[in-house]
């Protein structure tokens, strides 16, 4: 299957500073990227779909300004929490859409952990 | 009404049993689902996709799709306890996933 790979895995911040995540599509092109948060045994919650080169679509009551995603190449996109405070800590996750065979098929990354002091 | 549902668990089985998941969708349009497994701490991984009508069989694992009642079910043979684990249905439409809330699985020894 496809490999998606994310950086960093684990990052303990300060509230108030700023947290890049990046996610890689390793051995495929991504038109599409996804980025998700999971709170503690509660599930998925889609946060935006970002397509390359255009500007992501955010969910509802996701703050755009807030989590500012970038699609710059089709195998990289970043989300960058702006601000962070205690109550962003959380699962990080992002997906990758390969459409390899004419189907188009999700892959995650192995997530990113965090937690803001 | 949840655009994805399954069934809300956990589900306990013993070790050796078959492990019957099962997922409905609202989208009729929907075209492509999938099954990923998320263990505990840890991101989902895909297990199974599936696009047609009928049953797609890969190891322990048989997917079976029915557009016509918009059904999706998993069944896992010979469940073991490394099949522990929470499984998540996806379905594919308007150029997204949407995944249920997922069902916990727990197999015995």
């Amino acid at each position: 299957g496809a490999v998606v790979s994310q950086h960093p895995s684990w990052v303990i911040c300060k509230s108030g500073t700023s947290v890049k995540i990046e996610c890689r599509s390793l051995d495929f092109q991504a038109t599409t990227m996804f980025w998700y948060r999971q709170f503690p045994k509660q599930s998925l919650m889609l946060m935006a779909t970002s397509n390359e080169g255009s500007k992501a679509t955010y969910e509802q009551g996701v703050e755009k300004d807030k989590f500012l995603i970038n699609h710059a190449s089709l195998t990289l996109s970043t989300l960058t929490v702006t601000s962070a405070h205690p109550e962003d800590s959380s699962f990080y996750i992002c997906s990758a859409s390969d459409r390899t065979g004419g189907q188009e098929t999700q892959y995650f990354g192995p997530g990113t952990r965090l937690l803001v002091l | 009404q949840k655009e994805v549902e399954q069934n809300s668990g956990p589900l306990s089985v013993p070790e050796g049993a078959i492990a019957s998941l099962n997922c409905t969708y609202s989208d009729r349009g929907s075209q492509s689902f999938f099954w990923y497994r998320q263990y505990s701490g840890k991101s989902p991984e895909l297990i199974m996709s599936i696009y047609s009508n009928g049953d797609k069989e890969d190891g322990r694992f048989t997917a079976q799709l029915n557009k016509a009642s918009q059904y999706v079910s998993l069944l896992i043979r010979d469940s073991q306890p490394s099949d522990s684990a929470t499984y998540l249905c996806a379905v594919d439409g308007a150029g997204k996933s949407t995944f249920g809330d997922g069902t916990t699985l727990t197999v015995k020894p």
